[in-house]
């Protein structure tokens, strides 16, 4: 069956920068898209970025294309989201999920990963 | 871009019928597909719907998705409601350039 493994929590200070991993099984990885999405607590859904690993595509909505790169390792099956120079409203759950190439959409969620930023 | 405008919350009594409406600002709602997510208090969200109407495999036909031409919309229907079904619920489709967009959620309260 999917599965999609997310790495744990992190606790950062502004200005770091934060690296979150998501390690997909059971589908052939290269077929599929992960896309990135977080939510602050309380608050709606904000897509971050999409790859596709078979060929390095990637897409980045505008609020973030100079703070986020998304990347994708195909030989352990591991896209990889980073958020740099990080503000306190970054504080949020992060979430990457298995996304269709032709579609944007998404057909299986991570369990997320929190990200708390503070001084 | 667009957006997608979704009423902050709805309620209804068990085993009746909700609809959550999901209004594109501009463009055909009909251009892109739409999908909805169902997020239950503390955990991550699940799709119900993809491609506007189409069910995942295991989500019951409780859950419907159509649009309106009419009103530029999206909706998802979900009958005999059960208190299962009290969630967040999410739209989501995409522009020409396939980036992303999800509405604002749906709290969907069954009494």
């Amino acid at each position: 069956q999917v599965q999609l493994v997310q790495s744990g929590n992190e606790t950062k200070k502004p200005g770091a920068s934060v690296k979150v991993s998501c390690k997909a099984s059971g589908y052939i990885f290269t077929n599929f898209a992960v896309t990135w999405v977080r939510q602050v607590s309380g608050q709606g859904l904000e897509w971050m970025g999409w790859i596709s690993p078979y060929n390095g595509d990637t897409k980045y909505p505008e609020k973030f294309q100079d703070r986020v790169t998304v990347t994708a390792d195909t030989s352990t099956n591991t896209a990889y989201l980073e958020l740099r120079s990080l503000r306190p409203d970054d504080t949020a759950m992060y979430f990457c999920a298995k996304s269709w190439i032709a579609v944007p959409l998404v057909d299986k969620w991570g369990p997320g990963s929190q990200v708390t930023v503070s001084s | 871009n667009f957006i997608l405008t979704q009423p902050q919350s709805v309620s209804e009594s068990l085993g009746k019928t909700v609809t959550i409406s999901c209004a594109r600002s501009t463009g055909v709602i009909a251009r892109n597909y739409v999908q909805w997510y169902q997020q239950r208090p503390g955990s991550a969200p699940t799709t119900i719907i993809f491609q506007d109407d189409r069910r995942p495999s295991g989500v019951p036909d409780r859950f419907s998705g159509s649009l309106d031409t009419s009103s530029n919309s999206a909706s998802l229907t979900i009958s005999g409601l059960k208190t299962d079904d009290e969630a967040d619920y999410f739209c989501q489709t995409y522009d020409d350039n396939n980036l992303w967009v999800f509405g604002g959620g749906t709290k969907l309260a069954v009494l």
